[in-house]
Formats: C-alpha cells, structure tokens, sequence
C-alpha cells in the first residue's frame, strides 16, 4: 500500500519554542491532507484540513495562530507548533487520502514540551 | 455534521473466540464510508475492514467481518478466533460528503486477547 511519513516520530522542547513536523505521501501526491491530534488513550481529533495551494481549513477550537500549517507542495504538509507550553504535550498523526475510500496515515509524532 | 459513538471502552476475549465490537454512528450524508481501524502499541493506525454505505453486502476480511445495519446505523465488528496479535485500540470511523479522507472517530474500544 502506499506510505506516508512523519518527522520527527519524537520530539522534546522547551517551553515558548517552536516545533516542525512534517508528514510526507512517499508514492503519491495529495492534494490534501489531514491532521490530528491524540491524548493517550483516547480517540484521534480532527485539527485541520491541510490544502495544496490554499490555506489549511481548522476545526472549531482549533487556534490558527498556534497550529500553523503550510501545504508546500503535492507530497508535503508541515504543522507548526508555536510557542509550544506543556499542554500542547500530545500525539500528532497525519493522514493523507488516496482514494474516496482509502486513506494513509503517517506513523505520528510524540511531542512533549518541558 | 457527522459523529460515531462506540460504548465499549474494554473489551477482552480469549484467543481463538470471537468477539463483537459495537459502533453507531449519525450523518446527513447520503453517500458515506464507514472504517475500523486497529491502533496497536507502535499507535500506527491500520485499516481493519471498510464499508461503503450503498453496498448492503457486509464486508469481509479473513477473520474480520461487519455488520451494517443502515437504518439503525449500527456498524459492528466481529472477530473471529481471536488471536494475540489482535491485542489493541480499535476505532470505528466514518467519512463522507464533499471531503472524502476527513475522518470522524468514535472513542475507541481496548480490545485485549487473552491466552
């Protein structure tokens, strides 16, 4: 099947610092791609909607300016955590869709912040 | 607006039972996709058995097989000879509409085989 990555699959900052994740489609281009975040134990968040060529689309709650995502080109989306603080501490996981019915996920990221 | 309710937070088996992992879930989608997805340890996420809405034949994947009540909007998941491997988060999902990938989860279910 096709294969999407994340990078880092770990990371550990201090507070007030930036953080970049990136989540690639290896074998195919997405024209979009989704980001979510997951608290252990519990079910995955929809954050954001990251779009080629346009701005990303966030859900509700979701604060832009903290979460900044970039979709730089058809194989890449990046997500940005600003400013981190220790309540941002979660399980970052990207997906990108294939097809109307299939969808690729990345194999996370565990950010703690300090 | 769509959501996927899983009532189940624990659930255990034995290995080589069966075991039945339940799933509702509401849409103002017409046509719409329904999704289990395994999260293990490793937390990578892996299809188990999809489902598209207009398909009223119940899909299967080896041990794994659903059932799709549409009116009741019910999509449960059934095990069969369950084996170790099968020790994880189980997550029910649905997807539909105009952004298709966009995925709306249930609250997961810990699923754990025991010898």
């Amino acid at each position: 099947g096709a294969v999407v990555s994340q990078h880092p699959s770990r990371v550990i900052c201090k507070s007030g610092t930036s953080v970049k994740i990136e989540c690639r489609s290896l074998d195919f281009q997405a024209t979009t791609m989704f980001w979510y975040r997951q608290f252990p134990k519990q079910s995955l968040m929809l954050m954001a909607t990251s779009n080629e060529g346009s701005k990303a689309t966030y859900e509700q709650g979701v604060e832009k300016d903290k979460f900044l995502i970039n979709h730089a080109s058809l194989t890449l989306s990046t997500l940005t955590v600003t400013s981190a603080h220790p309540e941002d501490s979660s399980f970052y996981i990207c997906s990108a869709p294939l097809t109307r019915d299939e969808q690729f996920f990345g194999p996370g990221t565990r950010l703690t912040v300090l | 607006a769509q959501t996927v309710t899983q009532s189940q937070p624990e659930m255990s088996v034995q290995e080589a039972e069966t075991v039945t992992l339940s799933c509702t879930y509401d849409t103002s989608e017409s046509n719409y996709y329904l999704f289990w997805y395994k999260q293990p340890p490793s937390r990578q996420m892996i299809l188990v058995i999809r489902q598209e809405a207009y398909k009223q034949q119940n899909a299967t994947e080896n041990r794994f097989s659903v059932n799709f009540q549409k009116a009741a909007k019910s999509f449960s998941l059934k095990i069969s000879d369950s084996q170790l491997g099968d020790t994880a988060m189980y997550f029910c999902a649905s997807s539909g509409g105009t952004s298709y990938g966009k995925l709306t989860f249930g609250q997961g279910t810990i699923l754990t085989v025991h010898p």
